[in-house]
């Protein structure tokens, strides 16, 4: 079967570091997404990785590991509004995305 | 720019009724359109996609349908609704024809079933 597993809760401290893991088994592979989700309102895209290695966004990076079925986002400098949920998304041999739950970012002052 | 409306916002309904969320797309034509749920605790459901006018294609059995009747517009509907309809439904849209582009969704519709 197809799974996205990411944690379900993190907590961090503003100006800090997080990396939020994912692991994921798909039907063939067409790139790993990550999306910012506030909570009541829309996922809001983030980064794509298809090629192993590190993509560079600002204060976000994501890096995927092919051979691991491993991706981790990467926030820096951590700021209050960074405070939200964080969806990992692998897309399949048919172009869907399978999705994970989300991990849920708490923000300490 | 491609901007993607969704109403209404929120809606509480009874049991039994009826249900159409709408989704219209702006700025970008032939866009691949999806309905998706989101449920507490969950990852996000699709529900439906479609590639073009009349085309719809249903992920999961259930008492929901779609139609896309113009190009840019995309309806959810019911004709009866259950409790376990309950949730956040989340319509977006894709670049036809460039299968590796994001999706970029509209701002959801909290559905309550009472």
């Amino acid at each position: 079967g197809q799974n996205i597993d990411q944690p379900t809760e993190m907590t961090a401290t503003e100006g800090a570091i997080v990396q939020i893991n994912c692991t994921y088994q798909t039907s063939g592979f067409n790139g790993l997404f990550w999306y910012q989700q506030h909570a009541g309102e829309a996922p809001t895209f983030l980064s794509y990785n298809v090629l192993d290695g590190l993509e560079e966004k600002g204060r976000f990076s994501s890096f995927l590991s092919r051979s691991k079925g491993y991706s981790y986002l990467l926030l820096k400098e951590l700021q209050m509004k960074d405070s939200a949920s964080y969806l990992c998304a692998g897309r399949d041999s048919n172009y869907q995305l399978i999705w994970g739950a989300g991990t849920k970012l708490i923000i300490k002052p | 720019s491609q901007t993607i409306h969704q109403w209404p916002a929120t809606l509480v309904q009874p049991v039994g009724s009826p249900l159409s969320l709408e989704c219209t797309v702006e700025g970008t034509s032939n866009p691949n359109l999806y309905w998706y749920r989101q449920a507490a605790g969950r990852g996000l459901q699709l529900l439906f996609y479609s590639v073009g006018i009349g085309q719809i294609s249903s992920e999961v059995p259930q008492n929901l349908s779609a139609s896309r009747p113009q190009d840019r517009q995309f309806i959810l509907s019911s004709k009866k609704l259950l409790l376990s309809d309950s949730g956040f439904y989340l319509c977006a849209w894709s670049v036809r024809g460039s299968e590796w582009g994001p999706l970029h969704f509209g701002n959801g519709t909290r559905l309550t079933v009472t």
